[in-house]
């Protein structure tokens, strides 16, 4: 599996952007980069994936470096809603069905 | 609105007795899977199906069992021989679980099984 390392923790001021790095080193060429977060006792909601060209969507940017070994999760406004453990995840491709590794995520907490 | 609805939120267990949780999708997803997460853990692979009537073993299907009857449907029994069920388990689809295929998988709200 390619493995993803991110920050155990980060905060952020409410109104401000929020931005999450992850590294993927050993990700493969064509191996996408997923993005979920998790609200305590809620199930994972996934927030924005991509492959080589940067992303967005109503709920987040997404930017993958060039040589792909990194990518970094926008939240452009940040709110005390989004306080949740982000999951950066790169599928493994080469099984057939798809398996999701969640590691230890991030833990935004966006405080007033 | 299209979804996963897991039920119930809680469960509560005897000990010696199966319980079966419930999901259903209305996404027309072929895909359909089931995980466990235990606290400050990451996500385990109980079971997974790719289309109606097929269903394959994940990481940890020891103690659980699933059918597919339909395709909006996929149950998880936990059984007895399951040791240690306290977890959170949760349901997900997607489109296609094709190994070319880059949609994401959607997930319920989960249900919490707990031992009485």
């Amino acid at each position: 599996d390619a493995k993803t390392t991110q920050p155990p923790s980060m905060d952020c001021a409410e109104g401000r952007a929020a931005n999450l790095p992850c590294n993927h080193s050993t990700i493969s060429g064509n191996e996408y980069v997923y993005w979920y977060r998790q609200i305590h006792s809620q199930g994972p909601q996934y927030i924005i994936h991509g492959l080589k060209n940067n992303e967005t969507n109503e709920m987040a940017s997404l930017i993958i470096t060039e040589d792909r070994k990194s990518s970094t999760l926008i939240l452009p406004h940040a709110t005390l809603r989004d306080t949740a453990v982000y999951y950066c995840i790169v599928r493994v491709k080469r099984t057939s069905y798809g398996k999701l590794t969640f590691g230890q995520g991030t833990i935004l907490t966006v405080h007033p | 609105d299209g979804g996963i609805t897991q039920s119930p939120k809680y469960l509560f267990r005897k000990e010696g007795q199966n319980v079966t949780l419930s999901c259903e999708q209305n996404l027309n997803h072929d895909a359909m899977y089931w995980y466990r997460q235990d606290p400050g853990q990451g996500l385990r692979l109980i079971y997974y199906s790719q289309i109606v009537n097929d269903f394959q073993k994940g990481d940890i299907a020891e103690g659980y069992s699933v059918s597919r009857e339909k395709k909006e449907s996929f149950p998880l029994t936990v059984t007895s021989a399951q040791k240690n069920p306290t977890a959170f388990y949760l349901c997900a689809s997607t489109i296609s679980a094709r190994i070319d295929s880059n949609q994401p998988q959607h997930f319920g709200d989960g249900t919490r099984l707990s031992i009485l």
